[in-house]
């Protein structure tokens, strides 16, 4: 358990409104990624950050943001919510062990856009 | 682009039975990879992972191997148990740009 808590676990919303969502860490963890999960397409990198207010894209980022003010949370916006962004959104943290990397990942946020 | 393949889909064995999950990528230049299970509806945990100057990682009853030249990894469970019912993920971290490629994952049931 790497201490990670995604908030809300489950939302609903209309098209068309913005939704964030929290990722938060208590361990120091520099690297936080945020994917989300769709059948069919597996896990896909949406944003990702490494360190304070220095984030950069994945490889689905379109209609979505992020913001990292502190290193503990990482927060992901749909700024317009759409249908096609109702999925299940994965929070990961990178955690460096003798120069190796592995992921650990929270429990997920259910999102459902009508 | 790095694709990453999980073959079967799905998979149905009775209890006791030794089995083998792959993962297949397209890539050579691997840093890593890494096997997860996801319960449904939960998030994904990490079992296993490999450095790619490795050939295998073992942990209790999962063995998980590489072989960078014939870009796959398999993931071994020894007598399974109904409890080891899940999807079995891989992750396949890429040595040029750093970020990792999943695949779709493969579901098991293991039945009494």
């Amino acid at each position: 358990d790497a201490g990670i808590t995604q908030s809300p676990r489950h939302k609903v919303t209309e098209t068309g409104t913005p939704v964030t969502l929290r990722c938060h860490q208590t361990e120091n963890h520099r690297y936080m990624y945020w994917y989300r999960q769709d059948p069919g397409h597996g896990l896909r990198l949406i944003h990702y950050s490494y360190g304070v207010k220095d984030t950069d894209k994945g490889e689905v980022s379109d209609g979505y943001s992020v913001s990292r003010s502190k290193t503990e949370d990482f927060l992901l916006t749909l700024e317009s919510a759409t249908s096609s962004q109702t999925s299940v959104y994965f929070c990961a943290i990178r955690e460096t062990a003798g120069g190796h990397y592995e992921q650990y990942f929270g429990p997920g946020t259910r999102l459902t856009v009508t | 682009k790095q694709e990453v393949t999980q073959i079967p889909a799905a998979l149905s064995v009775p209890e006791g039975e030794n089995l083998v999950l792959n993962c297949s990528f397209t890539d050579s230049a691997i840093y890593n990879l890494q096997w997860f299970r996801q319960d449904p509806g939960k998030g994904l945990t990490s079992l296993l992972l490999i450095q790619s100057s490795q050939r295998e990682q073992t942990s209790g009853r999962l063995n998980a191997s590489l072989d960078k030249s014939s870009g796959r990894s398999t993931l071994y469970i020894a007598a399974s148990q109904p409890g080891d019912s899940a999807t079995y993920l891989c992750a396949m971290r890429d040595a040029n740009a750093g970020k990792s490629t999943f695949g779709d994952g493969t579901t098991l049931t293991v039945k009494p």
